[in-house]
């Protein structure tokens, strides 16, 4: 029972262009989401994150979108960057537990 | 700042060896969690732990163990290790927002291993 899911394994985007990055969850309990970026051989690092009483955050190139009716949240990023290749993960939490999605492979081409 | 330091980075193991993976943070976070990667399954969490003396299984316990007996020690056991339990393993910390609510979670550089 996969409570967060990520439907695209990969993603390939153009220089300069957006990336958008989707991520859906089950669990109407979950108040609080996270997105996580991970380069081989290296713990992810937390990207942006989102409360649920919000439906927008910013910060620079990263803008995460909840649309909690749907139970739905995206990333985009824009302009993309080369240096953005890496896996994405979506993750969503109530209370104690923080349970991940299976991770988006995102590739930005020069 | 160190950060959470996890240690070895990699292990090779014989099924039915046992080890322990070994996790310390030094942010002073009440919250402390181990997670597994898998090609195509994600990070899965497998056990959690709030604070000294307080831990609770997470999405995939089954064949590992923990305690926690400090704010900065977690160390995840494996008793009989099997192939299955090959991954990538990382650790995870947190502060308290109070009420159970805990903010992002800072991960380790994680260890690989491998059980032949």
């Amino acid at each position: 029972d996969q409570q967060v899911k990520q439907n695209s394994p990969s993603l390939s985007v153009q220089e300069g262009r957006i990336s958008i990055l989707n991520c859906d969850y089950t669990n109407s309990m979950f108040d609080y989401f996270l997105w996580y970026k991970k380069y081989p051989a290296e713990g992810p690092t937390f990207l942006i994150s989102i409360s649920s009483i919000k439906d927008k955050n910013e910060d620079g190139r990263f803008t995460v979108f909840l649309n909690k009716s749907a139970k739905h949240l995206s990333l985009h990023i824009v302009p993309s960057q080369p240096g953005d290749s890496a896996v994405y993960f979506c993750a969503a939490t109530g209370t104690y537990k923080y349970i991940f999605g299976t991770g988006t492979r995102l590739k930005v081409l020069a | 700042n160190a950060g959470v330091t996890q240690t070895p980075k990699f292990q090779v193991l014989k099924t039915g060896q046992s080890m322990t993976l070994q996790c310390a943070q030094d942010m002073n976070h009440e919250y402390m969690s181990w997670y597994r990667q898998d090609p195509g399954m994600g990070l899965r969490l497998i056990h959690y732990s709030v604070g000294a003396g307080i831990t609770d299984q997470g999405e995939v316990p089954n064949g590992y163990n923990v305690s926690r007996s400090t704010t900065e020690d977690f160390p995840l056991r494996l008793l009989s290790a099997a192939p299955s339990q090959t991954s990538v393993y990382f650790c995870a910390s947190s502060y308290s927002l109070g009420q159970g609510r805990y903010e992002k979670l800072f991960f380790g550089s994680g260890t690989q291993l491998s059980v032949l």
